[in-house]
Formats: C-alpha cells, sequence, structure tokens
C-alpha cells in the first residue's frame, strides 16, 4: 500500500540554524500539508499546498516557514532560523485529487532544537 | 470558524471494560468529514475511521463503533472490551476543504 514518506525521523539542530523537513506524498495526490505536534499537545495545521502554491497557512506559518515542492516527488517544510519552541513532531500529509478528503499521514519527524 | 472539542482529556479503564471517547465539532460547512485517529506512544498518527457529512450511520469495525449525530454535531467513538493495545491518545478531527482541525485529544489509559 502507498505511503507517505519523511525524512529524517528526527533531527536535532541548533537555535539559529536552518533546517529542511523531507516528505515524499504519495504519487498520484495532489494536495499537501504540514502539521506541527508539540510534545504532549494537539496536532496543529501549518499549510496546505496545491498546484506549486500555498492553498491556505494558519498564524504559525510565519516568514521562518516556507514550503516547496523542487522535484515531482518531494515536498519540503524549511524553517530558516530555528527557536527552541520550534520544537515539536512535523507530520507531513498528502491527499488524492478531489474525492474523500481523507489525508494520508507520514510517520513525522521530530525536531529538537538546542 | 472550525473547532473540534473533546472534553476528556484522561480516561484510564480496566481490561475489558467498554469505553466511549467524545468528541464534539462545530463548523459552518455543509460538506466536511470526521475522523479519528489513535497516536501509540511511537507518536505516528493510525488513520482509524472517515465520515462524511452525509452519511450518518453508525458503524462497527470489531471492537471500535463510531456514533456520528449532526443534530448534536457528535462523533463518539467507543471501544467494546478495550485492551492494554488500545492504550494511546486518540484524536478526533474534522475537515471541510484545505484543513483538518484536531481535537485536542484523549489520552486513554488501559490497565491490565
Amino acid at each position: 500500500e502507498p505511503e507517505v514518506t519523511q525524512t529524517p525521523s528526527h533531527q536535532v539542530t541548533q537555535m539559529g540554524q536552518e533546517v529542511i523537513l523531507r516528505c515524499v506524498p504519495i504519487s498520484n495526490h495532489l494536495y499537501f500539508y504540514w502539521y506541527r505536534q508539540i510534545l504532549g499537545q494537539k496536532v496543529e495545521f501549518l499549510v496546505s499546498f496545491y498546484n506549486n502554491e500555498i492553498s491556505e497557512k494558519s498564524e504559525i506559518f510565519d516568514d521562518q516557514f516556507s514550503v516547496e515542492r523542487p522535484d515531482g516527488s518531494n515536498f519540503t517544510l524549511k524553517i530558516r532560523s530555528t527557536k527552541l519552541e520550534d520544537s515539536a513532531m512535523y507530520f507531513c500529509a498528502s491527499r488524492p485529487r478531489g474525492g474523500a478528503y481523507e489525508q494520508y499521514f507520514g510517520p513525522g519527524t521530530r525536531l529538537t532544537v538546542t | 470558524a472550525q473547532k473540534v472539542t473533546q472534553a476528556q482529556t484522561e480516561i484510564s479503564v480496566v481490561e475489558k471494560e467498554d469505553v466511549t471517547l467524545d468528541c464534539v465539532y462545530e463548523t459552518r460547512d455543509t460538506t466536511y468529514y470526521l475522523f479519528w485517529y489513535k497516536q501509540p506512544p511511537s507518536g505516528e498518527l493510525v488513520f482509524l475511521i472517515r465520515r462524511n457529512s452525509f452519511d450518518e450511520q453508525n458503524e462497527i469495525s470489531g471492537r471500535y463503533s463510531w456514533n456520528f449525530q449532526k443534530s448534536t454535531s457528535s462523533f463518539n467513538f467507543t471501544i467494546t472490551a478495550s485492551q492494554v493495545v488500545d492504550s494511546a491518545v486518540y484524536f478526533c478531527a474534522l475537515d471541510g476543504g484545505f484543513k483538518t482541525i484536531f481535537g485536542a485529544g484523549t489520552r486513554l489509559f488501559v490497565k491490565a
């Protein structure tokens, strides 16, 4: 069964460094998402992406964040200058064109900012 | 505004007990989807069920059952004869378009 994959599974970085989290959505999906979950809290929407542009973004998704689909398979989340409070699990998700609104989630990347 | 409320923060039961996790949602959309996800200690999100707003049929899958009531904007989840492996955080979620809104989650402890 096709699945969303994310790399790395765990990333440790120092405050102020740039990080890029990578996701490979399911191949025929056209809608892509990033979510964040701070430890012990709920999963929060960050951004949705369709047709090579951002469809919607939350107030969390400020200028420090950017997303890109650099090629036909990867979908990346970049945090330009990480802060301690960026430490969280980041989930990528994808959805097929139209149809049911089921999003398929990746296993997540745990980001630790020290 | 869309909102999902899971009023139960933590529930603790003894194995073989039945347990119901509550979920209440708010949306102005007429077409939307509701979901339940399980998050075990390993951290991944495991999809359990999807329901669209036009389908109020209750569903049973093994020990799991779901009760969707549009009149009360609720989508409750019942685990029958709970097992230790059911211990996890369970999230209810609402999707009306370009994003999914999650509830705060209910942490379920099932003791042997």
